[in-house]
């Protein structure tokens, strides 16, 4: 299977806190986003790195990419009940133009 | 624009009747895409269109599926005969440029076959 893997697939962690998940791929890429989905609802874009890019950011988030190792991490600093959702990374492979998700990490924030 | 749209939000039916979903994409968007999750199997690409030409459908599980891009601003996703298998929540997403920019996802077409 083309799809990515993340870990940790569930993550309990306290309001105020950092939640950091992962997301490792397969093949080489031209760049990699990740979303969000919320219960019972459609995926939100969150942010896109290029593969030549290292490092991202977008208000309370981080992304990191490392192309040697074929993985990337999303930070989310300063955690919010709100931000409780599942989070997934999505490939672009290089010559394609579609999206290719990962397993997903499923994020609970304690209010 | 009002985003993507999908319909119906839920369907139910039984196993061996016809059930066609609808998705219409944002306005000027170049990319369809559907996708099909499962809390066994994620989220799957099942096909893509560019400019209304199907460019991938290597992830069409088997014949009973198929789907249409008639024109820019509709598509639609059948499946013939359901089974109880296909049960699962369908995404229909558009984009841009496809991959190159980011995927506006609709809100979904949940799917029971009893």
């Amino acid at each position: 299977s083309q799809q990515g893997e993340e870990d940790p697939q569930a993550l309990s962690i306290q309001e105020g806190e950092n939640a950091t998940m992962n997301c490792s791929y397969k093949t080489s890429i031209n760049n990699l986003q990740w979303y969000r989905q919320n219960s019972g609802r459609g995926l939100v874009h969150l942010i896109l790195i290029r593969s030549n890019e290292r490092e991202k950011h977008s208000g309370r988030l981080r992304v990191t990419l490392d192309t040697s190792k074929k993985s990337s991490s999303l930070l989310i600093t300063a955690s919010r009940a709100a931000d409780t959702a599942s989070y997934f990374c999505a490939t672009v492979p290089l010559l394609s133009y579609k999206y290719i998700f990962g397993t997903g990490t499923r994020l609970k924030v304690l209010a | 624009d009002a985003g993507v749209i999908q319909s119906p939000r839920h369907e139910v039916t039984e196993m061996g009747q016809e059930v066609t979903l609808r998705c219409k994409p944002i306005s000027g968007h170049d990319y369809l895409f559907w996708y099909r999750q499962t809390m066994m199997r994620g989220l799957e690409l099942l096909i893509y269109f560019n400019n209304n030409v199907p460019i991938d459908d290597s992830g069409m599980p088997e014949d009973r599926f198929s789907a249409k891009m008639p024109n820019a601003s509709f598509s639609t996703l059948k499946i013939q005969p359901s089974e109880p298998r296909d049960s699962a929540v369908y995404f229909c997403a558009s984009s841009l440029t496809g991959g190159r920019t980011e995927a506006f996802f609709g809100q979904g077409t949940r799917l029971t076959v009893v």
